[in-house]
C-alpha cells in the first residue's frame, strides 16, 4: 500500500524554524517527483514547493521562496521541509504529496499524506 | 484577478449531475492547459480524481467511477468537471489545478453539497 506519512509539525513563534518530514513507502520513492501542499484553516490548496526525483530540479512558490527549503533522501525513502523565519500566515497543515512522474513540472500529485498541522503564533 | 477562479459553492439533488467550472484568467487559454482535479472530503487530504487536455488526452485517477468526467468550455475559457448520478457520498469540496508560470496553481475550490 502507497502511504505517506508527515511529521514535524507544532506551534513555533514567528521568525522560528521547523522541519518537516515526509516518511514514504509501499513505492520506489527515487522513481518520483514530491511535493509539499499546504491548507490554512477552513482555506484552500496552495502548492508550496516540488522537487524532481534526484533532486535535480526544485521550485517555490513565491510565498515562501528564500524562507523554505524542500530536500529528500532517497536512501531513507524521505522527504523534508524545512521552514525558517516563520510568520502566521505559513499557518496551515502541511501535506507531502507523491507525483504521477519523476518531473515536479510535468505531473501532478496522486497521493497524499494525512498532513501535519504548523502553527505559527506567539 | 486569480488565475483559476471556481464558483464557491454548487447544490444538486441526488441522482442528478453537476457541472464545476474553472475558469481561467483572461489572456491564458484553457486550451493549452492540462487540467486536474481534486476531491477533499472534511477532515481529509485531497484526493486526486482526473486530469483533462483533450479527448485523446485524458486519465482517471486509479479507483475513480467513470461518473466523474473532465471536458473544457473553450467559449468560456473553462475546465468542466462533471459528476453523473450524484450520490451523498459525493458531497465535498473540488479543487482544479493546472501548471502555470512554474508554480503548481489551484482554484478557490467549490464546496458540493448532495441535497
Amino acid at each position: 500500500e502507497v502511504q505517506l506519512v508527515e511529521s514535524g509539525g507544532g506551534l513555533v513563534q514567528p521568525g522560528r524554524s521547523l522541519r518537516l518530514s515526509c516518511a514514504a513507502s509501499g513505492f520506489t520513492f527515487d522513481d518520483y517527483a514530491m511535493h509539499w501542499v499546504r491548507q490554512a484553516p477552513g482555506k484552500g490548496l496552495e502548492w508550496v514547493s516540488g522537487i524532481t526525483s534526484h533532486s535535480g530540479s526544485i521550485g517555490y512558490a513565491d510565498s515562501v521562496k528564500g524562507r523554505f527549503t524542500v530536500s529528500r533522501d532517497n536512501a531513507k525513502n524521505s522527504l523534508y521541509l524545512q521552514m525558517n523565519s516563520l510568520r502566521a500566515e505559513d499557518t496551515a497543515f502541511y501535506y507531502c504529496s507523491k507525483a504521477m512522474c519523476g518531473d515536479y513540472e510535468g505531473c501532478a500529485f496522486d497521493i497524499w499524506g494525512q498532513g501535519t498541522m504548523v502553527t505559527v503564533s506567539s | 484577478q486569480a488565475v483559476l477562479t471556481q464558483p464557491s459553492s454548487l447544490s444538486a439533488s441526488p441522482g442528478a449531475s453537476a457541472s464545476l467550472t474553472c475558469t481561467l484568467r483572461s489572456g491564458i487559454n484553457v486550451g493549452t492547459y492540462r487540467i486536474y482535479w481534486y476531491q477533499q472530503k472534511p477532515g481529509s487530504p485531497p484526493q486526486y480524481l482526473l486530469r483533462y487536455m483533450s479527448d485523446s488526452d485524458k486519465q482517471r485517477g486509479s479507483g475513480v467511477p467513470r461518473r466523474f468526467s473532465g471536458s473544457k468550455d473553450a467559449s468560456a475559457n473553462a475546465g468542466i468537471l462533471l459528476i453523473s448520478g450524484l450520490q451523498s457520498e459525493d458531497e465535498a469540496d473540488f479543487y482544479c489545478m493546472i501548471w502555470h508560470s512554474s508554480g503548481w496553481v489551484f482554484g478557490g475550490g467549490t464546496k458540493l453539497t448532495v441535497l
